[in-house]
Parts: structure tokens; sequence; C-alpha cells
């Protein structure tokens, strides 16, 4: 399974954009790419997935290298809300399992 | 619609013992899934259902773990006899079927397991 890498942490001011990257440069040509994130003390929550253009839903943003080796997940205005653990997770099509790694650890700030 | 249920929340055991976890997930959802998370890391996969038929079970320690998922519904994850390197979070996951290019995974909130 393809890996990536993320940085361990990030700090972000309340109501102000957050970019977390990932780099993947193994990925291969099926691979989705999956974020998740993880509030404290609950479960990880779906966030996003893409493939290969950009993607918009209600919580964020998934904009995906040309080469696919990198992609970056933006929140457009974090809230104290989205202080969290990030993952970054790559998935073969068929339902492949999610492979977690340590993750981008985000604090935001008032 | 109701989320992934899991029981206890919490449970301390002493090593040696034996402990069960108990999950229900989504109605409908065919795939269930039991992970593993240490303090400090990403959530590991332990064994992974369709129905009531293991997927994967590859990363599950058969000789003190188990699980089963009777009727395809609930399911419950054993551990025995506990050792203290099982001290973890333990969550039970969920989604619609195997085989889609989405099958986004509900989590429930974990379990807390300690061994003393």
């Amino acid at each position: 399974d393809a890996k990536t890498t993320q940085p361990n942490s990030m700090e972000s001011n309340e109501e102000e954009p957050v970019h977390l990257p990932c780099n993947h440069s193994t990925i291969s040509g099926t691979d989705y790419i999956h974020w998740y994130r993880q509030l404290p003390s609950q479960g990880p929550e779906y966030v996003i997935h893409g493939l290969t253009s950009n993607v918009n839903n209600r919580m964020a943003s998934l904009a995906i290298a040309e080469d696919r080796k990198s992609s970056t997940l933006i929140l457009h205005r974090a809230t104290l809300r989205d202080a969290a653990v990030y993952y970054c997770i790559l998935r073969v099509p068929e339902g492949g399992k999610l492979i977690f790694g340590q993750g981008t650890e985000l604090s935001v700030k008032p | 619609e109701a989320g992934v249920a899991q029981s206890p929340r919490y449970k301390i055991i002493e090593k040696r013992q034996s402990v069960a976890f108990w999950c229900n997930p989504i109605s409908g959802h065919a795939t269930l899934y039991w992970y593993q998370q240490i303090l400090g890391q990403g959530p590991k996969l332990l064994i992974q259902f369709q129905n009531n038929g293991v997927v994967d079970d590859s990363q599950l320690p058969k000789d003190r773990f188990s699980a089963e998922r009777l009727k395809g519904v609930d399911s419950t994850l054993k551990i025995q006899p506990a050792k203290l390197e099982d001290s973890a979070v333990y969550l039970c996951a969920s989604s619609l079927a195997l085989r889609t290019i989405l099958g986004e995974q509900y989590f429930g909130p974990g379990t807390r397991l300690t061994v003393t």
C-alpha cells in the first residue's frame, strides 16, 4: 500500500484558511486520496476524497497536484471545532482498507 | 440516522484477564471493521467483515484476539488473555458495502481499554 507523509502538527488562527499538505509520491493511478479527521475523544470521521480533480464539499476542499504526488486539504475558515488530527490516506477503489498514518494535529487559536 | 454504537466506553482489567467489546453498526451497513488505536498513533485495522464473513484479518493477533459477527449485524471483539500492550482504544466502523468507490467508513466512539 502506498504511503503518505504529513507534518506532525500545524497551527492556525480562528476564521483563517488552513492548508494541510500531504505527500504521496508512490501513489498509483487507481489510488483515491481520502481525508479523515479525528476530534478529541472521538472516532475518525470522513472529510473528503478525490482521484484527479479538485473537490469541494461542505466541510472542505481538496486540491490535487497535476502529477498526483501531493494534495492539500483546505479548510476555508477554521473554527475551534476544527481542532483535530487530520489523516491523509490512499485507498484502492474497491473498498480498500484505510491505512492510517500519524496524521497532522491541527490546533486552532482563538 | 443512528450512528455506530459501541460498549462499554471504558474498561480497566488486569493482565491475563479476558475482555469483550460490542459493536452495533449503522442499519443496513454490510461491512464492519475493528481498529486498534494506541495512544499517539493512527488506527490500525484488526479485522474486516463483509456481512458475517471475514474479508481481512491479517493484522489480528489470533493467539489472543477473536471476533465474530453473527447474523451479519452486531459484532464482538474479544481479547483473552490481555497483555499490557493491548491498552488502546478499540474502534468499530461500518460502511455500506465493500465494493464501492466511496466506501465511506463511519466510526463509533470507541472503547478505551486499560490493562494493568
